[in-house]
């Protein structure tokens, strides 16, 4: 099956950095892809859609400059968590779904703890 | 607005028993519902979608548009079921539930 790829899997950052999150589609070309946020023992929540080339479309409650999204290439996704703070620590995930197709695939997530 | 529901947050049986993981919707227009399943330390992974009709591990899920339901089912559970099962309305997922497959 097609594959997600997300990079780090993992990253510890200081209060007040931001943080760079990012999501690949490592064999196939991904017009739209999916954030989520995924807090412990919970479901995952949608954040954006991404769409290569325009801006993304984010949730309602979802602060679009705390948590920029761009979509440069076919291929990748970038989440950038601005000005992080503790309570931005969290599970993050992206999806992207096959071209023709309605299946999502999913990264593996990346685990932000903010200090 | 789009909404999903699965009302059980944990669910247990004994292996060999039969489960269902209840799903219910709302959403006004016409919806694509999925299955998702997350083994211990695996990342998210499709079970089933409702356009499909097919039987995937053992498991189905009917799309009931009387009673804006898509239950999961599988009439003998067995231990290698135990995870987590979100169910998607498009690209909204319902809150999981935990199941637990005792031997």
């Amino acid at each position: 099956g097609a594959v997600v790829s997300q990079h780090p899997s993992w990253v510890i950052c200081k209060s007040g950095t931001s943080v760079k999150i990012e999501c690949r589609s490592l064999d196939f070309q991904a017009t739209t892809m999916f954030w989520y946020r995924q807090f412990p023992k919970q479901s995952l929540m949608l954040m954006a859609t991404s769409n290569e080339g325009s801006k993304a479309t984010y949730e309602q409650g979802v602060e679009k400059d705390k948590f920029l999204i761009n979509h440069a290439s076919l291929t990748l996704s970038t989440l950038t968590v601005t000005s992080a703070h503790p309570e931005d620590s969290s599970f993050y995930i992206c999806s992207a779904p096959q071209p023709g197709g309605t299946e999502a695939f999913f990264g593996q997530g990346t685990r932000l703890t903010v200090v | 607005a789009q909404r999903v529901t699965q009302p059980e947050k944990l669910l247990s049986v004994f292996k060999g028993a039969p489960v269902e993981l209840k799903c219910n919707y709302s959403y006004s227009g016409s919806p694509e519902l999925f299955w998702y399943v997350q083994y211990s330390r695996q990342r998210l992974q499709l079970l089933l979608r409702h356009i499909s009709r097919e039987s995937i591990k053992g498991f189905t899920a009917d799309l009931n548009k009387g009673e804006t339901s898509f239950h999961l089912k599988k009439p003998f559970a067995q231990e290698e079921d135990s995870a987590m099962y979100y169910c998607a309305l498009n690209v909204r997922f319902g809150a999981g539930t935990r199941l637990t497959v005792k031997p």
